[in-house]
């Protein structure tokens, strides 16, 4: 369904740590996940993304997970750093063109 | 990635105007265009889909007499906010893209006085 308005979660990790953020996702039939880094007062931007006939996908830094049996999905940031204190959202596609967002976590870095 | 620009970028206005927000591709052109707002501390909820030559379509609960949106060509579309009142305060974000890319304005922050 269609995702509801919620205030976010905070996950607090040490600079250097690795942080793991986590997503549930509402379609079984979504075939291609992304993950966006908004900063504050910015739009969205692009992090890395997964498709459906995989289950893992590595980036620079970071690596999202798929598990499409219990529609979960993580992204893990290696040596978090203070540039990466943003709020995250996964977004999984539903429709040809269409997305629908999750309701994100924001990330504190600790110095 | 597409470079997608808003306009503008703030924006004040008293209760009852009417307020326009552009949303412009620099570099790519999109048939499809989206529309999201998003209140603090909240996700981004799709208000509606634009389609470029046609009518809006919206999500359950977006009124479309209030958010008129035009999507006159392949890199602008506009999201006017009619007769805006408070409880529309809020930060308005469009997007483009294709089927596996999605390029995301830097948004327009509206506050309605």
């Amino acid at each position: 369904g269609e995702s509801v308005g919620l205030h976010l979660p905070t996950l607090s990790v040490q600079e250097g740590d690795n942080s793991i953020i986590n997503c549930a996702y509402s379609n079984s039939a979504s075939d291609y996940f992304i993950w966006y880094k908004q900063e504050s007062g910015k739009g969205p931007q692009f992090i890395i993304d997964i498709r459906s006939n995989m289950d893992k996908r590595q980036g620079q830094r970071v690596t999202v997970l798929l598990n499409k049996t219990v529609k979960h999905l993580s992204l893990q940031i290696a040596a978090t750093q203070p540039g990466d204190s943003a709020v995250y959202f996964c977004a999984e596609r539903v429709g040809t063109y269409k997305y629908i967002f999750g309701t994100g976590t924001r990330l504190k870095v600790l110095a | 990635g597409a470079v997608v620009s808003q306009h503008p970028s703030r924006v004040i206005c008293k209760s009852g105007t009417s307020v326009k927000i552009e949303c412009r591709s620099l570099d790519f052109q999109a048939t499809t265009m989206f529309w999201y707002r998003q209140f603090p501390k909240q996700s981004l909820m799709l208000m509606a889909t634009s389609n470029e030559g046609s009518k809006a379509t919206y999500e359950q609960g977006v009124e479309k007499d209030k958010f008129l949106i035009n999507h006159a060509s392949l890199t602008l579309s506009t999201l006017t906010v009619t007769s805006a009142h408070p409880e529309d305060s809020s930060f308005y974000i469009c997007s483009m893209g294709a089927a596996y890319e999605q390029y995301f304005g830097p948004g327009t922050r509206l506050t309605v006085t």
